[in-house]
């Protein structure tokens, strides 16, 4: 156990929906990452958040956003869902703002699947 | 255009032999790479960091090198288990903080 949680842990939706996928990082990490886990894609890095700031950010499509609140979790919000959408989100946590250089700790993901 | 290329999507040897994963990389200057296990379904686990002044690091069975001239880092599982079939992730960092990962390599263990 990583001591990163993510929920929910499964979701169902349709094409055109909207949700919002919550990750908690371990205690005393004050970075968040967001990663897309796709067969063919690989995991792209989407998004860091550092102490409530946009960090650095990848390949993170217009239509994702994300924040992270003051208490430190974030939530990783989709929109106009496609079909290509569906895949392992992943929410990662390190203690400081450079993640290139110290553990990150990955949560259980979350499953999308976009009908 | 830059990649990270990971030898062959799957690898199978029998326990005891010594597994050797490749990555390499193109039009990246890492300073650093880090290796990451990860179970079906499950999030990847943090294994080693290598910085690009050091050669070599162990931890257990584990070794890592890095070569910038060649750019590749290697990865060696000793005395391999069946416990070790998993999918192993290479990352580097770009600039900045972000962690680049290849694609992996899946490792099966056969008794």
């Amino acid at each position: 156990d990583s001591g990163v949680t993510q929920t929910p842990k499964h979701l169902i939706t349709a094409t055109g929906q909207r949700v919002t996928l919550r990750c908690s990082p371990r205690s005393g990490d004050l970075s968040v990452y967001w990663y897309q886990q796709s067969l063919d894609q690989g995991l792209q890095f989407l998004i860091q958040y550092y102490n409530g700031e946009e960090r650095a950010k990848g390949n993170i499509l217009e239509r994702f956003s994300a924040q992270q609140f003051p208490d430190l979790h974030s939530e990783l919000n989709l929109s106009s869902l496609e079909l290509g959408d569906s895949a392992l989100y992943f929410c990662a946590s390190s203690r400081g703002a450079s993640g290139h250089q110290e553990t990150q700790y990955f949560g259980p993901g979350t499953r999308l699947l976009v009908l | 255009s830059q990649k990270i290329e990971q030898n062959s999507e799957a690898l199978n040897i029998q326990e005891g032999k010594t597994a050797t994963l490749t990555c390499n990389y193109t039009n990246y200057s890492p300073a650093y790479l880090q290796w990451y296990r990860q179970d079906p379904g499950r999030g990847p686990v943090f294994l080693l960091l290598i910085r690009e002044n050091e050669k070599e690091k162990r931890k257990e069975r584990l070794k890592v090198t890095f070569d910038t001239t060649l750019k590749q880092s290697l990865f060696h599982i000793t005395a391999s288990q069946p416990a070790d079939s998993a999918t192993y992730l290479c990352a580097l960092n770009q600039a900045g903080t972000a962690l680049i990962f290849g694609k992996g390599t899946t490792l099966s263990v056969s008794s």
